[in-house]
């Protein structure tokens, strides 16, 4: 079946601008993740949903980020009056939940701030 | 919160040779381990994972063992290939199952 997906893959944006980044998850998965990779580093978790529900949101780095999923499939993660500090790949992944913690990444979304 | 430590960042062996990677972390409650395998340019990969209930896990050459008293686990890798150059992350995941943190990573190269 189909994998996790993600769009854009590339995003170039000005300093100032919002930006929306949408995850698929894979169909049936009730867990969704997102993920921050800068260039060469590791992985800085965000926040994660179970279904709609984002019970820990204190991996966002600042206010300017938040992030939604509605009808337990789609999220998205906008952030707000981007920097140049936020370009970074971002990567979702999604996990059947219950006792199968096994996540699976989408390919990322590399948001280029100018 | 939980804060996972990876050693070492880099890592060059020999074709043939085993390769070791060791992680800690702080958390006690933390009881899932899964290291993922990242190639250039593409998005990490689950390759094994252990459970706080299990001491070892093997998987043809790759292998994990955690130590929960001291917070320790370790990815081995034996008989290693050129293929197995990548990038490789350690995490920790809570009790749910859901908030992850993963090591820095350490960037393998095999050489032939």
């Amino acid at each position: 079946g189909a994998g996790v997906s993600q769009s854009p893959s590339n995003k170039v944006t000005e300093k100032g601008k919002d930006v929306e980044l949408r995850c698929d998850p894979i169909s049936g998965h009730t867990a969704l993740y997102w993920y921050r990779q800068s260039l060469g580093q590791g992985l800085e978790f965000l926040i994660y949903f179970q279904g709609n529900s984002a019970p820990d949101k204190s991996g966002l780095p600042s206010d300017r980020f938040s992030a939604e999923r509605t009808g337990g499939s789609v999220s998205t993660l906008t952030i707000q009056r981007t920097q140049q500090e936020d370009s970074a790949v971002y990567l979702c992944a999604s996990s059947k939940g219950g006792s199968s913690y096994e996540q699976y990444f989408g390919p990322g979304t590399r948001l280029t701030v100018t | 919160g939980e804060n996972v430590e990876q050693h070492p960042s880099t890592l060059s062996v020999q074709e043939g040779d085993s390769a070791v990677i060791k992680c800690t972390y702080s958390d006690s409650a933390s009881n899932y381990f899964p290291w993922y395998k990242q190639e250039l340019g593409k998005r990490p990969q689950l390759i094994i994972d252990i459970r706080s209930n299990v001491g070892e896990k093997k998987d043809q050459r790759i292998a994990v063992t955690l130590n929960k008293t001291a917070k320790h686990f370790s990815l081995h890798i034996t008989e290693t290939q050129p293929e197995d150059s990548a990038v490789y992350f350690c995490a920790a995941t809570d009790t749910g199952g859901f908030k992850t943190i993963f090591g820095a990573g350490t960037r393998l190269f095999v050489k032939a």
